[in-house]
């Protein structure tokens, strides 16, 4: 059974602390990897990953994966409040036609 | 450009009635997903549909039903609410290739009491 496992559940910082969310794997035939952010409503695409070493990077959020070690982080540096949200790992198994997501991250940055 | 659209936003049950919840989509997406996410659960799936009149199980579909009678929507049925199936409830799509991003709904929130 695939399984997607995100750390910390939780985690309050303050505005301009960088924050590093985790998320591992373990699925088979892997070919991707999503994070998703959800503030008050519907989750939103932030990135998908699907190469060892390479990152992806959108103003101060950046990510990237390791296929070897199975796992990916998040980060996000200069935190500002609207970055508080529930932050979501997801892998599909493309053979199913379905993904498996995390339990989340919440992230709570404080002023 | 409404993308993936519920109904209703919120509803509240007694114990034992039936509701249907409707996901619409207009970005002509193969595949649909229902989820449910109760706090510190994350997203699990409900049941999930490949295309127009296949339904699958996911990984918590006791309870409910599903139909995909046209391509556009996907409907969730409770035959006989209970108290715990309260819950945020939300609809998604992707295209053909589910390793693409899905595109979610805003989410239903039901009580059931």
């Amino acid at each position: 059974e695939d399984k997607v496992v995100q750390s910390p559940l939780s985690l309050v910082v303050h505005e301009g602390d960088t924050v590093t969310l985790n998320c591992s794997y373990e699925v088979t035939n892997f070919r991707s990897l999503l994070w998703y952010k959800q503030e008050k409503k519907a989750p939103t695409f932030l990135f998908m990953l699907t190469s060892s070493g390479i990152e992806k990077k959108s103003g101060r959020l950046s990510s990237i994966l390791d296929k070897k070690e199975l796992f990916s982080i998040l980060n996000i540096t200069a935190t500002q409040t609207g970055d508080s949200a529930i932050y979501l790992c997801a892998v599909p198994n493309t053979n199913a036609g379905k993904s498996t997501f995390g339990d989340g991250t919440t992230l709570t940055v404080k002023p | 450009n409404a993308g993936v659209t519920q109904t209703p936003k919120f509803r509240v049950l007694k114990t034992g009635q039936s509701m249907t919840l409707l996901c619409a989509q207009d970005m002509n997406h193969e595949y649909m997903y229902w989820y449910r996410q109760d706090p510190g659960m994350g997203l699990r799936l409900i049941h999930y549909s490949v295309g127009e009149g296949t339904t699958a199980k996911g990984e918590v579909p006791d309870g409910y039903n599903v139909s995909r009678l046209k391509k556009q929507n996907f409907l969730l049925g409770l035959e006989s609410a209970a108290p715990s199936q309260t819950s945020v409830y939300f609809c998604a799509s992707s295209t053909q290739n589910s390793n693409q991003p899905q595109h979610f709904g805003d989410g239903t929130r039901l009580s059931i009491l």
